[in-house]
């Protein structure tokens, strides 16, 4: 079975600071996908970044950065020039392939970390 | 029109009430979710719809029933809840159930059951 970790459960970081969110995860499968989210307290899941196994460069998207290391099983994301609106929680996710259902996809999340931007 | 829309945004129920939740998307996506997230968790899978048709259930209670009307619309009807199924219901659609990448979630229903 896959698996996602998440081994910070909250981060501080100072505005304008960089910061990275750890996820490292668990799949035998050699095609798979890697998401980040980010969901602030109104609840909405808001797309980030997205890494593909067979990606030969790392995801970047404006402020989001994904360090891909496929041997380490890790994504983590590098947020730059961190803002307060970035104060939210973040997921790290992966897609699944449901095999016995006819190969229909759904995402398994990891635990979340909490991000706090200071001023 | 990239959104995924949810509503209603609030919802609260007695255990003997009978509610349902919206869920609707015009991005022409062919797969539409549900998925229950818990206070402090993360959001796990309860249905999955492909081409209109329920493809996936997560061994969802059976007071849980999802209806796909259209392409577009994605409806979960509640019935006889109890108050440990509270929780923040978020829709989401993407482009094909199998394969691809972009999975655009909704705003979320926060039911409470009382």
């Amino acid at each position: 079975a896959q698996k996602i970790t998440q081994t910070q459960p909250g981060m501080f970081v100072q505005e304008k600071e960089a910061v990275t969110l750890d996820c490292t995860y668990d799949t035998s499968d050699p095609s798979y996908g890697l998401f980040w989210y980010k969901q602030p307290s109104s609840g909405e899941m808001i797309f980030l970044i997205y890494q593909g196994s067979y990606d030969q460069q790392n995801a970047t998207e404006g402020r989001y950065s994904l360090n891909f290391q496929k041997a380490r099983k890790s994504a983590n994301l590098v947020i730059s020039a961190s803002q307060l609106g970035d104060s939210a929680m973040y997921f790290c996710a992966m897609r699944e392939e449901l095999r016995l259902s006819g190969g229909y996809n759904k995402l398994i999340f990891g635990a979340g970390t909490r991000l706090a931007v200071h001023p | 029109d990239t959104e995924v829309t949810q509503t209603p945004k609030h919802l609260v129920m007695g255990m003997t009430n009978k509610k349902s939740l919206k869920c609707e998307q015009h991005m022409g996506h062919r797969a539409m979710y549900w998925y229950k997230q818990k206070a402090k968790k993360p959001p796990e899978l309860m249905f999955v719809y492909s081409y209109e048709k329920l493809s996936i259930n997560e061994s969802v209670p059976s007071r849980f029933s999802p209806e796909c009307p259209n392409s577009s619309l994605l409806n979960l009807h509640l019935h006889a809840l109890q108050p440990e199924d509270s929780a923040l219901y978020l829709c989401a659609s993407s482009q094909k159930p199998q394969g691809g990448y972009g999975y655009t979630f909704g705003s979320g229903t926060r039911l409470t059951v009382v």
